[in-house]
């Protein structure tokens, strides 16, 4: 089976403060994702690394940074958090085999910044 | 960017069957993916098309039409379990496999 860990289920921190948000795949997969989840806004995403110290922007980078310094760990970095970044994130990771890159996602952490 | 319309909530009896539609308005995709998210828990992979016509998974299917901009996911012989969000996405295996998402269908499930 594939597992797919986020570091923490709920988080809870203070607006201006540096979060640190970590994500771990165990299969060897070469794509890993960052999203975030909110009511009435579906699944956005804000990065995606499809190799080791490689990333891409995806559709809400802005507020957010990301690293990848091993295939198996993709982490999401908040500089600055801000209340508009309280939200559900999910990680997800994939193979880049064509027709198999099905994602497969982790528990998710629900961040609330104060 | 990518419009992808899925319908917000639907309703539907046990032991019937229900098809929830996703429209979308994007070019250059690889294929078309259907998740299912139960409350307060992560989106699992149901089901994915490449080419157009139907795929059949167990009481679950999905079809795809690339010239009408269509896809649909078809539940039969509901049960209450199935009550989660339907997720479609569509898939760009070039761009590092990534997945652009609708915002979801409510599906509830009532005796």
């Amino acid at each position: 089976d594939v597992k797919v860990t986020q570091s923490s289920r709920y988080l809870v921190k203070r607006t201006g403060e540096k979060v640190f948000l970590e994500c771990v795949q165990d299969m060897d997969h070469e794509n890993m994702f960052w999203y975030r989840q909110d009511p009435g806004l579906g699944l956005r995403l804000i990065y995606f690394s499809y190799d080791v110290k490689m990333k891409e922007k995806g559709d809400i980078p802005e507020g957010y940074s990301v690293s990848r310094e091993k295939k198996e760990r993709f982490s999401l970095i908040l500089e600055s958090a801000s209340t508009n970044q309280t939200s559900m994130y999910l990680c997800a990771s994939s193979t880049g085999t064509e027709n198999h890159y099905e994602q497969y996602f982790g528990p998710g952490t629900r961040l609330t910044v104060t | 960017g990518q419009n992808i319309d899925q319908p917000t909530e639907m309703t539907a009896t046990e032991g019937a069957i229900v098809q929830i539609n996703c429209t979308y308005q994007t070019s250059g995709f690889n294929g078309l993916f259907w998740y299912q998210q139960h409350a307060g828990e992560a989106p699992t992979f149901l089901s994915y098309n490449v080419l157009d016509g139907l795929e059949e998974k167990g009481r679950f299917s999905s079809f795809l039409s690339r010239s009408k901009g269509y896809s649909y996911l078809l539940l039969k012989e509901l049960q209450m379990k199935d009550s989660a969000s339907y997720l479609c996405a569509v898939g760009f295996y070039n761009q590092g496999g990534k997945l652009i998402f609708g915002q979801g269908t409510e599906l509830s499930v009532k005796p």
